[in-house]
């Protein structure tokens, strides 16, 4: 176990729908970082978060969006699904954002139908 | 942006033999490489990292070498056990730049150790 809460575990849904997925860090954790992976594109980084700001962004589509809390858990918001978003998505923390290992949540499987 | 290329993609051993992985990464910048383990539907979990002023790190049957200026790492287990059976993934990152920690992964290694 790794310290690191998410939720739900599966989420199956319609296409054009909005869903919300949870994280909640590592106590003393202040970075939280949302990883998507999917089968024929790996590990992807979405975006990262620093006590509550965002920091860094990666292949994250616009549909998406995130945000981290004052008690420092994030959602990561998905909307107008579509069938090609149907993936694995991971939280991770880590200490101070920078330099630390990172710690992977047990991940929400999202099932778009 | 960093681009990290990692072989085999698969590989299959006995019980008991050596495995060796294989990373190279784009970005002369990045300075933090871990490995994570995954099994099948579950988290990733990290079994070992090296940080560039470093060459080399072992924890018991797993271990970890970097060249700088090849830009390439490798993971090697010893010993190799059926529960090692698993899909092992590189990253490298650039913790002190614009990347901020995040981590570009490799494809993926599935490694099977037959008994």
């Amino acid at each position: 176990d790794s310290g690191v809460t998410q939720t739900p575990k599966h989420l199956i849904t319609a296409t054009g729908q909005r869903v919300t997925l949870r994280c909640s860090p590592r106590s003393g954790d202040l970075s939280v970082y949302w990883y998507q992976q999917s089968l024929d594109q790996g590990l992807q980084f979405l975006i990262q978060y620093y006590n509550g700001e965002e920091r860094a962004k990666g292949n994250i589509l616009e549909r998406f969006s995130a945000q981290q809390f004052p008690d420092l858990h994030s959602e990561l918001n998905l909307s107008s699904l579509e069938l090609g978003d149907s993936a694995l998505y991971f939280c991770a923390s880590s200490a101070e954002g920078s330099h630390d290992e990172q710690f992977f949540g047990p991940g929400t499987r999202l099932t778009v139908l | 942006g960093e681009n990290v290329e990692q072989h085999p993609s698969t590989l299959s051993v006995q019980e008991g033999d050596s495995a060796v992985i294989k990373c190279t990464y784009s970005d002369s910048a990045s300075n933090y490489f871990p490995w994570y383990k995954q099994e099948l539907g579950k988290r990733p979990q990290l079994i070992i990292d090296i940080r560039s002023n470093v060459g080399e790190k072992k924890d018991q049957r797993i271990a970890v070498t970097l060249n700088k200026t090849a830009k390439h790492f490798s993971l090697h287990i010893t010993e190799t056990q059926p529960e090692d059976s698993a899909v092992y993934f590189c990253a490298a990152s650039d913790p002190g730049g614009t990347s901020y920690g995040k981590l570009t992964f490799g494809q993926g290694t599935i490694l099977t150790v037959h008994p």
